[in-house]
């Protein structure tokens, strides 16, 4: 059964430092993984998509890497701002129910200006 | 804005009720997913409809069930409201098995 776990479960840093967000997954067999953001009470915004053939993906400041086979991921932000401060979760899609997202529980950010 | 909408944005029920979630997917969607969002925890499927069918189902009992329609839009019932059904619900809209767009969510308390 595949598990997603991301530690830390929240983090608070200083305006314009790196930081990384770390997931963990029990399957290596995954379709893909995928990184969003949830602001409070709202919807997933997605931030980054990694097939399973891929290592990373950058948007902006973000930058997300895959290494299946040791079932973990991290997504990279770069000097980071007051409006970053969200809830970042990532998720897996399995081969053969590609359908279903597999969520972890998510790491909540506090970025203080 | 991912173009998915949903209605209504909060609700209010009480226990044993029964409830309908709706959801309009982005244009050119085809196929449609449910997920539970509890409090501080991360989303859990429910079920996807594809063209009109169920196209896997996560563990939720029975009482909760679903509809897509014609034009890709989709309901989500839940039967005998239980305290614990309490949740953020969130649809997504895709294109096949292609990336999941999500809608911002209809907030559901159970009293």
């Amino acid at each position: 059964k595949q598990e997603v776990t991301q530690i830390p479960a929240a983090l608070s840093v200083p305006e314009g430092e790196n930081l990384v967000l770390n997931c963990s997954f029990t399957d290596s067999a995954i379709y893909n993984l995928q990184w969003f953001r949830q602001d409070p009470g709202k919807g997933l915004t997605s931030l980054l998509l990694i097939q399973s053939s891929q290592r990373e993906q950058t948007s902006g400041r973000l930058n997300a890497s895959l290494d299946k086979s040791s079932g973990r991921s991290t997504l990279y932000i770069a000097a980071s701002q007051p409006g970053d401060s969200a809830t970042y979760l990532c998720a897996v899609s399995i081969p053969g129910n590609t359908g279903k997202l597999i969520f972890g529980q998510g790491t909540t950010l506090q970025v203080k200006p | 804005e991912t173009g998915v909408t949903q209605s209504p944005t909060h609700l209010i029920k009480t226990r044993g009720q029964q409830v309908t979630l709706r959801c309009s997917s982005q244009s050119g969607h085809n196929t449609v997913s449910w997920y539970q969002q509890a409090l501080g925890q991360g989303p859990q499927f429910i079920f996807q409809y594809y063209r009109e069918e169920e196209n896997g189902r996560g563990n939720f009992p029975p009482r909760f069930s679903g509809l897509q329609f014609p034009n890709y839009s989709s309901e989500l019932n839940v039967n005998a409201l239980e305290l614990d059904d309490s949740a953020l619900y969130l649809c997504a809209s895709s294109f096949q098995t292609d990336t999941q767009y999500f809608g911002p969510g209809t907030r559901l308390t159970v009293l």
